[in-house]
């Protein structure tokens, strides 16, 4: 089974500046989708960035980045210009590139709170 | 696009009493649905994967004549908590992926449902 690890329960980070959650995950799959979610204060699970592990090249989405080391198994987040609208928790997930009897669902790590100092 | 809806977004029901809870696929055919549980300030673990027209996929440990899955369509799967008790109380959330399709690789989460077991 898979695991995923987010060790930063809260972080904090002043507005306009850069802050970078952390995530390891552990599998036996050679290939396998990774991604970060959004969850605010109304509980809407938003889709922040994927990585596909078959692509070496990191996946960015305008001020969201992420740090994809396979070797390493991590993939840490990293949110450029911080503005008051990330505040929210941030989950990491991990999905199998297979489908059927359960599969393709998400395993998710615990979540880290980001808090935006403005 | 993708927009998936849950219904009711809050209920409060007697102990002993079953409550059943609507995922809709808005404008795609959601071949997947899957069922998540979120308890307050937690993670979202997996229930269940069903797919369209066949039974569902229950994780370890998640009682299935308890927790009533139906995929009758394409775009409705339904969440039947039988003979609710207060543990039962939980935030729970539906996604919905349309494999085989350019969003193969993504799910698309409903807004949640509070459940509230006195």
């Amino acid at each position: 089974a898979q695991t995923v690890t987010q060790s930063q329960p809260e972080m904090s980070v002043q507005e306009a500046e850069t802050v970078t959650l952390s995530c390891t995950y552990d599998t036996s799959e050679s290939d396998y989708y990774l991604f970060w979610y959004k969850q605010p204060p109304s509980r809407q699970m938003i889709l922040v960035i994927r990585q596909e592990a078959y692509k070496q090249q990191n996946a960015t989405e305008n001020r969201f980045s992420v740090n994809f080391q396979k070797a390493a198994k991590s993939f840490s987040l990293k949110i450029s210009d911080s503005q008051l609208g990330d505040a929210a928790m941030y989950f990491c997930a991990y999905r199998s590139p297979y489908s059927g009897g359960g599969a393709d669902g998400l395993t998710f790590g615990k979540g880290t709170h980001l808090i935006i100092q403005p | 696009g993708a927009v998936v809806s849950q219904h009711p977004s809050w209920v409060i029901c007697k102990s002993g009493t079953s409550v059943k809870i609507e995922c809709r696929s808005l404008d795609f055919q959601a071949t997947t649905m899957f069922w998540y549980r979120q308890f307050p300030k937690q993670s979202l673990m997996l229930m269940a994967t069903s797919n369209e027209g066949s039974k569902a996929t229950y994780e370890q440990g998640v009682e299935k004549d308890k927790f009533l899955i139906n995929h009758a369509s394409l775009t409705l799967s339904t969440l039947t908590v039988t003979s609710a008790h207060p543990e039962d109380s939980s935030f729970y959330i539906c996604s919905a992926r349309e494999p085989g399709t350019a969003i193969d690789n993504e799910q698309f989460f409903g807004p949640g449902t509070r459940l509230t077991v006195l």
